[in-house]
């Protein structure tokens, strides 16, 4: 079982949508980063939280350090979020598979 | 401020042959990393720096050596080229480690990455 496990793994959407990405990890840590990749394969760091929620923009991160979950959601989605969104842990830096989202208009 | 550079974004060679690639960073950290993405794995740690003239191993070392020796500088280099080695590699950096610190956690900054093919 990997330590750090996404799903879904692929997700398809429809402009407008409310998505969401989850991240399960078996590790302790101190805190997690969401990262997105474009489809050109440049990687940005979106969010690193240790507690709460964060939010910038349209996405939101959740996490539960107790039930070693995070959230990542994408509200009102648009075409241009279509990317692959990876969780990883801070303190190991273990990264997830990644979750790769297309939204159609 | 370009963040983090590396080069070449791409780059094909024949087994056996020899190459480095090049992480450049201008935001003065002082940990940097070696990634390898490889299809339906995550990232996976081949080396880091904590600081200039230092190294460490990562998770899948062997069939490469680094280097830093100036601070904004972290070279990958591959002495003897095999196809397994075929994968997309990103260079990251942070102002400080990765977990608890007296600093908090520290966000990552990458590179846009290259692409070897080795035949």
């Amino acid at each position: 079982k990997n330590e750090v496990e996404q799903s879904p793994q692929n997700l398809t959407a429809q402009e407008g949508e409310f998505i969401t990405i989850n991240c399960s990890y078996s590790v302790g840590i101190s805190a997690l980063h969401w990262l997105q990749q474009h489809p050109g394969g440049g990687i940005v760091s979106l969010f690193m939280l240790s507690s709460g929620k964060k939010k910038h923009g349209r996405l939101i991160a959740t996490i539960n350090i107790q039930e070693k979950h995070s959230s990542l959601h994408i509200t009102a989605s648009h075409p241009r979020d279509s990317a692959v969104y990876i969780c990883a842990t801070s303190d190991k830096l273990i990264f997830g598979t990644g979750t790769r989202l297309q939204v159609f208009p | 401020n370009a963040g983090v550079t590396q080069t070449p974004k791409f780059r094909v060679l024949k087994t056996g042959q020899s190459m480095t690639l090049l992480c450049a960073q201008d935001m003065n950290h002082e940990y940097m990393y070696w990634y390898r993405q490889d299809p339906g794995m995550g990232l996976r740690l081949i080396h880091y720096s904590v600081g200039e003239g230092t190294t460490a191993k990562g998770e899948v070392p062997d069939g490469y050596n680094v280097s830093r020796l100036k601070k904004q500088n972290f070279l990958l280099g591959l002495e003897s080229a095999a196809p397994s080695q075929t994968s997309v590699y990103f260079c990251a950096s942070s102002p400080h480690r990765q977990g608890p610190s007296p600093l908090g956690n520290s966000p990552l900054h990458f590179g846009n990455g290259t692409r070897l093919t080795v035949t």
